[in-house]
Protein backbone atom coordinates (compact mmCIF):
# COMPACT_ATOMS: atom_id res chain seq x y z
CA UNK A 1 0.00 0.00 0.00
CA UNK A 2 1.25 3.19 -0.88
CA UNK A 3 -0.89 4.94 1.94
CA UNK A 4 -1.36 8.56 1.11
CA UNK A 5 0.31 10.24 -1.97
CA UNK A 6 0.45 13.89 -3.19
CA UNK A 7 1.24 15.47 -6.15
CA UNK A 8 3.27 17.78 -7.10
CA UNK A 9 6.17 17.36 -4.31
CA UNK A 10 7.35 21.44 -5.33
CA UNK A 11 6.02 24.11 -7.33
CA UNK A 12 6.55 27.68 -7.53
CA UNK A 13 3.56 30.22 -8.60
CA UNK A 14 3.36 33.51 -9.80
CA UNK A 15 0.96 35.56 -7.65
CA UNK A 16 -1.87 35.16 -9.53
CA UNK A 17 -1.50 32.00 -11.14
CA UNK A 18 -3.37 29.16 -10.46
CA UNK A 19 -3.31 25.72 -9.09
CA UNK A 20 -4.50 22.09 -7.98
CA UNK A 21 -3.04 19.87 -5.50
CA UNK A 22 -3.65 16.70 -6.33
CA UNK A 23 -4.26 13.63 -3.36
CA UNK A 24 -4.46 9.84 -3.51
CA UNK A 25 -5.78 7.32 -0.76
CA UNK A 26 -5.32 3.51 -0.68
CA UNK A 27 -6.96 2.76 2.44
CA UNK A 28 -9.99 2.82 1.53
CA UNK A 29 -10.73 5.50 4.44
CA UNK A 30 -14.06 7.24 4.68
CA UNK A 31 -12.36 10.94 5.31
CA UNK A 32 -9.99 13.42 4.05
CA UNK A 33 -8.10 16.16 4.86
CA UNK A 34 -6.28 19.13 3.95
CA UNK A 35 -3.96 21.37 6.33
CA UNK A 36 -1.03 23.94 5.93
CA UNK A 37 1.99 24.00 8.11
CA UNK A 38 3.48 27.41 8.55
CA UNK A 39 6.33 27.98 10.87
CA UNK A 40 5.45 28.44 14.69
CA UNK A 41 2.04 28.50 13.41
CA UNK A 42 1.63 24.31 13.29
CA UNK A 43 -0.82 22.42 11.36
CA UNK A 44 -3.95 24.31 10.43
CA UNK A 45 -7.06 22.77 8.75
CA UNK A 46 -8.17 24.06 5.41
CA UNK A 47 -10.81 21.93 4.53
CA UNK A 48 -12.04 18.19 4.89
CA UNK A 49 -14.72 15.69 3.92
CA UNK A 50 -16.47 13.41 6.37
CA UNK A 51 -17.42 11.38 3.96
CA UNK A 52 -17.72 10.76 -0.51
CA UNK A 53 -19.76 13.35 -1.47
CA UNK A 54 -19.33 15.99 1.21
CA UNK A 55 -16.84 18.75 2.09
CA UNK A 56 -17.10 21.43 5.10
CA UNK A 57 -15.01 24.79 6.18
CA UNK A 58 -12.18 24.09 7.90
CA UNK A 59 -9.64 27.07 10.29
CA UNK A 60 -8.44 28.76 7.23
CA UNK A 61 -10.70 28.45 3.81
CA UNK A 62 -10.16 32.01 2.23
CA UNK A 63 -8.76 31.62 -0.61
CA UNK A 64 -8.92 27.85 -1.30
CA UNK A 65 -11.55 25.49 -3.12
CA UNK A 66 -11.64 21.68 -2.90
CA UNK A 67 -13.44 18.49 -4.93
CA UNK A 68 -14.14 15.08 -3.35
CA UNK A 69 -13.84 13.53 -6.52
CA UNK A 70 -14.29 10.10 -5.47
CA UNK A 71 -13.79 8.06 -2.23
CA UNK A 72 -9.90 7.71 -2.91
CA UNK A 73 -9.26 11.31 -4.03
CA UNK A 74 -9.27 15.25 -2.53
CA UNK A 75 -8.33 17.83 -4.43
CA UNK A 76 -7.09 21.33 -3.60
CA UNK A 77 -7.48 24.08 -5.66
CA UNK A 78 -5.68 28.10 -5.52
CA UNK A 79 -7.89 29.83 -7.76
CA UNK A 80 -5.47 32.92 -7.63
CA UNK A 81 -2.48 32.38 -5.88
CA UNK A 82 -1.24 34.95 -3.23
CA UNK A 83 2.08 35.17 -1.04
CA UNK A 84 0.44 34.28 1.65
CA UNK A 85 0.30 31.24 0.71
CA UNK A 86 3.05 30.39 0.28
CA UNK A 87 3.39 26.98 2.54
CA UNK A 88 3.70 23.01 3.07
CA UNK A 89 0.37 21.56 2.12
CA UNK A 90 -0.67 18.07 3.77
CA UNK A 91 -3.13 15.67 2.48
CA UNK A 92 -4.41 13.02 5.56
CA UNK A 93 -7.09 10.41 5.64
CA UNK A 94 -8.68 8.55 8.64
CA UNK A 95 -11.76 6.80 8.92
CA UNK A 96 -13.69 8.05 11.06
CA UNK A 97 -17.14 7.43 9.45
CA UNK A 98 -16.60 3.67 10.26
CA UNK A 99 -14.75 3.57 13.86
CA UNK A 100 -15.54 7.12 15.08
CA UNK A 101 -14.13 5.63 18.54
CA UNK A 102 -10.86 5.32 16.66
CA UNK A 103 -9.80 8.00 14.07
CA UNK A 104 -6.18 8.61 13.54
CA UNK A 105 -5.11 10.89 10.51
CA UNK A 106 -2.34 9.46 8.05
CA UNK A 107 -0.92 11.67 6.19
CA UNK A 108 1.00 11.99 2.85
CA UNK A 109 4.63 13.19 2.15
CA UNK A 110 3.37 17.38 1.38
CA UNK A 111 3.24 19.75 -0.82
CA UNK A 112 6.09 22.76 -0.80
CA UNK A 113 4.38 25.99 -2.70
CA UNK A 114 6.19 28.67 -2.55
CA UNK A 115 4.48 32.23 -4.65
CA UNK A 116 6.30 34.94 -5.62
CA UNK B 1 -13.10 25.75 20.75
CA UNK B 2 -10.65 23.04 21.18
CA UNK B 3 -7.11 24.21 22.28
CA UNK B 4 -3.79 22.28 22.39
CA UNK B 5 -0.34 23.78 23.98
CA UNK B 6 2.49 21.88 23.74
CA UNK B 7 6.11 22.49 25.51
CA UNK B 8 8.83 23.18 25.90
CA UNK B 9 9.01 24.63 21.94
CA UNK B 10 12.48 23.23 21.70
CA UNK B 11 14.64 20.04 23.73
CA UNK B 12 17.77 19.04 24.15
CA UNK B 13 18.63 15.78 25.06
CA UNK B 14 22.18 14.19 25.37
CA UNK B 15 21.48 10.24 24.24
CA UNK B 16 20.73 8.33 26.96
CA UNK B 17 18.84 11.37 29.20
CA UNK B 18 15.50 10.36 29.82
CA UNK B 19 12.79 13.48 29.79
CA UNK B 20 9.36 14.17 29.34
CA UNK B 21 7.63 15.87 26.76
CA UNK B 22 3.82 17.94 27.99
CA UNK B 23 0.50 18.47 25.60
CA UNK B 24 -2.09 20.31 27.58
CA UNK B 25 -5.26 20.18 26.37
CA UNK B 26 -9.16 21.70 27.06
CA UNK B 27 -12.03 19.92 24.78
CA UNK B 28 -15.60 19.46 25.18
CA UNK B 29 -15.85 16.03 25.07
CA UNK B 30 -12.40 14.25 24.50
CA UNK B 31 -12.68 11.73 22.29
CA UNK B 32 -9.20 11.05 21.50
CA UNK B 33 -5.78 12.30 21.73
CA UNK B 34 -3.28 11.91 19.40
CA UNK B 35 0.69 11.74 19.12
CA UNK B 36 2.49 11.95 15.78
CA UNK B 37 6.36 11.74 15.06
CA UNK B 38 7.21 14.41 12.00
CA UNK B 39 10.78 14.34 10.34
CA UNK B 40 12.54 17.84 8.28
CA UNK B 41 10.78 17.30 4.86
CA UNK B 42 8.49 14.52 5.59
CA UNK B 43 4.48 14.52 6.41
CA UNK B 44 3.64 13.64 10.45
CA UNK B 45 3.46 9.82 11.34
CA UNK B 46 1.19 8.52 13.75
CA UNK B 47 2.67 7.18 16.81
CA UNK B 48 -0.19 6.72 19.20
CA UNK B 49 -3.83 7.12 20.54
CA UNK B 50 -5.09 7.72 23.86
CA UNK B 51 -9.09 7.98 24.96
CA UNK B 52 -9.29 7.93 28.12
CA UNK B 53 -7.50 9.42 31.47
CA UNK B 54 -5.23 6.88 32.96
CA UNK B 55 -4.47 5.29 29.43
CA UNK B 56 -1.01 4.44 28.91
CA UNK B 57 0.70 3.33 25.62
CA UNK B 58 4.33 2.39 24.81
CA UNK B 59 6.15 1.97 21.80
CA UNK B 60 10.38 1.05 21.91
CA UNK B 61 11.64 3.92 23.76
CA UNK B 62 8.37 6.03 23.94
CA UNK B 63 5.64 5.94 26.45
CA UNK B 64 2.50 8.35 26.22
CA UNK B 65 -0.15 8.74 29.54
CA UNK B 66 -3.04 10.85 29.76
CA UNK B 67 -4.83 13.02 32.35
CA UNK B 68 -7.81 15.06 32.14
CA UNK B 69 -6.11 17.70 31.37
CA UNK B 70 -2.87 16.62 29.63
CA UNK B 71 -0.62 14.39 28.23
CA UNK B 72 3.03 12.86 28.53
CA UNK B 73 5.35 11.90 25.73
CA UNK B 74 8.14 9.88 27.97
CA UNK B 75 11.38 9.51 26.37
CA UNK B 76 13.35 6.74 28.24
CA UNK B 77 17.27 6.67 27.00
CA UNK B 78 17.26 8.57 24.43
CA UNK B 79 19.05 8.00 20.96
CA UNK B 80 20.16 10.42 18.35
CA UNK B 81 17.61 8.69 15.52
CA UNK B 82 14.72 10.20 17.97
CA UNK B 83 15.41 13.70 17.11
CA UNK B 84 12.10 14.79 15.05
CA UNK B 85 9.34 17.15 16.03
CA UNK B 86 6.59 15.98 18.47
CA UNK B 87 2.89 16.80 17.36
CA UNK B 88 -0.10 16.22 19.82
CA UNK B 89 -3.67 16.70 18.37
CA UNK B 90 -7.24 16.02 19.99
CA UNK B 91 -10.37 15.10 18.46
CA UNK B 92 -13.66 15.66 19.90
CA UNK B 93 -17.49 16.41 19.65
CA UNK B 94 -19.31 14.35 16.43
CA UNK B 95 -17.01 15.33 13.67
CA UNK B 96 -13.64 14.19 12.30
CA UNK B 97 -11.55 17.28 12.77
CA UNK B 98 -8.57 17.25 14.74
CA UNK B 99 -6.80 20.07 16.36
CA UNK B 100 -3.18 20.40 16.24
CA UNK B 101 -0.59 22.05 18.97
CA UNK B 102 2.01 23.42 17.80
CA UNK B 103 4.88 21.06 18.33
CA UNK B 104 8.03 20.16 20.10
CA UNK B 105 11.48 19.83 18.60
CA UNK B 106 13.49 17.45 20.54
CA UNK B 107 17.08 17.34 18.94
CA UNK B 108 19.21 14.63 20.80
CA UNK B 109 23.25 14.37 20.87
CA UNK B 110 25.33 11.34 20.62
Amino acid sequence: NAGVTQTPKFQVLKTGQSMTLQCAQDMNHNSMYWYRQDPGMGLRLIYYSASEGTTDKGEVPNGYNVSRLNKREFSLRLESAAPSQTSVYFCASSEWAARPSSYEQYFGPGTRLTVT
Amino acid sequence: EDQVTQSPEALRLQEGESSSLNCSYTVSGLRGLFWYRQDPGKGPEFLFTLYSAGEEKEKERLKATLTKKESFLHITAPKPEDSATYLCAVGSGANSKLTFGKGITLSVRP
